[in-house]
């Protein structure tokens, strides 16, 4: 069954960077994910495709702060130079091998300190 | 400018029926793929039905039978008919854009209460 792990919780200092995690479940590791960004009180939001070989495309207007990563199963969310609007609910979806087999990650909330 | 706006969302009684609408503009509808994701309060997101540019549609097993997800290329619009629907299915629902959802519209809530 195609699973998406992520911690529950996650935080970092104002300025700092932090690397957020996606966990694909066994025998799905070469799948791509997408990360999306949902800010309080707003509507998700696109950041970027994650490729399992690391290559990651990013949705418009997204700042270069903002990168992906891949290794094995795990799926990266790295966030450079952390700004106050950074603190948001991060989450990871994979629609595996089609549209048929969408899987949403619990959700990371980011906390800046 | 690319752009995904919900309608139809409102408070229905259980058992009850809703349309959802989502209008797309500013990219070639016919050429995507379109979801539709739900968020009760304070929960994560919950994908709902897609369908394909062939017009192919899927659900997961909790709205299977009850919701049906339909397109109308010519109007540039995306639907989702809920039927028989329950307490649970109070949410605010989305409209997203391709496998990767690189699109998503402001969002439409549904309450489902007597």
């Amino acid at each position: 069954q195609l699973v998406l792990t992520q911690s529950p919780s996650a935080s970092a200092s104002l300025g700092a960077s932090v690397k957020l995690t996606c966990t694909l479940s066994s025998g799905h590791s070469s799948y791509a994910i997408a990360w999306h960004q949902q800010q309080p009180e707003k509507g998700p939001r696109y950041l970027m495709k994650l490729n399992s070989d690391g290559s990651h495309s990013k949705g418009d207007g997204i700042p270069d702060r903002f990168s992906g990563s891949s290794s094995g199963a795990e799926r990266y969310l790295t966030i450079s130079s952390l700004q106050s609007e950074d603190e948001a609910d991060y989450y990871c979806q994979t629609w595996g091998t089609g549209i048929h087999d969408v899987v949403f990650g619990g959700g990371t909330k980011l906390t800046v300190l | 400018e690319v752009q995904l706006v919900e309608s139809g969302g409102g408070l229905v009684q259980p058992g009850g029926s809703l349309r959802l609408s989502c209008a797309a503009s500013g990219f070639t509808f016919s050429s995507y793929d379109m979801h539709w994701v739900r968020q009760a309060t304070g929960k994560g997101l919950e994908w709902v039905s897609a369908i394909g540019t062939a017009g192919d549609t899927y659900y997961p097993g909790s709205v299977k039978g009850r919701f049906t997800i339909s397109r109308e290329n010519a109007k540039n619009s995306l639907y989702l008919q809920m039927n028989s629907l329950r307490a649970g299915d109070t949410a605010v629902y989305y409209c997203a854009r391709g496998g990767a959802m690189d699109v998503w519209g402001k969002g439409t809530t549904v309450t489902v209460s007597s």
